[in-house]
């Protein structure tokens, strides 16, 4: 499985706009690019997923160049509520198993 | 779509003791993922089942974990002699089949004192 590398921490404002990369230069061909949100004393939340390009979902727009070997969660116009992990997984979809490997994630921090 | 349910959301336990934990999966939901977490780390794989069948087990799963899903429904995890590395987030997800995005439910707070 690729391993991802994040920042660990992140902070920003309300009303900003926020870009969360994620390394991931041995990304294999069959690999897709999945985010999850976690909030404290909760489970992690589906945000988006993507192959190559762009993805945009209500939520959040996902940018992969075309080597793949990164990413960048594009979060627009933050709110207090964004404050949570983000954390970016690489794995194979359409196989018979999906084991999702999570790193330790970026801690985002939005304030007023 | 009532979402994943885990049972309790708190334990605290005393060393040595055992504890279960239960999960009910979204109802159409045939994949059932069984992950770790402890404070500051992201979640870990410990298992997972396709319908009743368990398919696949981490090495972090020693001999003193065991899971079960009867009849392809809801899934317990046991953890036998428990011991204080034991303590940690134990969070439990479903998903519609391969390939499908997991569903996480909020997990239980397991403390072993």
């Amino acid at each position: 499985l690729a391993k991802t590398t994040q920042p660990i921490s992140m902070d920003s404002y309300e009303g900003q706009e926020v870009n969360i990369t994620c390394s991931h230069n041995n990304i294999a061909t069959n690999d897709y690019i999945t985010w999850y949100q976690q909030f404290p004393s909760q489970g992690p939340r589906f945000i988006i997923q993507g192959y190559k390009t762009k993805v945009t979902n209500e939520v959040a727009s996902l940018f992969i160049p075309a080597d793949r070997k990164s990413s960048t969660l594009s979060l627009p116009r933050v709110s207090l509520s964004d404050t949570a992990v983000y954390y970016c997984l690489v794995g194979e979809v359409n196989t018979g198993f999906q084991k999702l490997v999570f790193g330790t994630g970026t801690r985002l921090l939005v304030s007023p | 779509d009532t979402g994943v349910s885990q049972d309790p959301r708190h334990k605290i336990t005393k060393r040595g003791q055992n504890v279960t934990f239960r999960c009910d999966p979204i109802s159409e939901h045939n994949r059932l993922y069984w992950y770790r977490q402890t404070l500051g780390q992201g979640p870990e794989f410990l298992t997972y089942f396709q319908n009743e069948a368990q398919l696949e087990k981490s090495r972090l799963l020693s001999d003193r974990f065991s899971a079960e899903r009867p009849k392809g429904s809801f899934s317990t995890l046991e953890i036998q002699r428990t011991e204080q590395g034991d303590s940690a987030m134990y969070l439990c997800a479903s998903s519609l089949g391969a390939g499908e995005k997991l569903f996480f439910g909020s997990g239980t707070q397991l403390s072993v004192l």
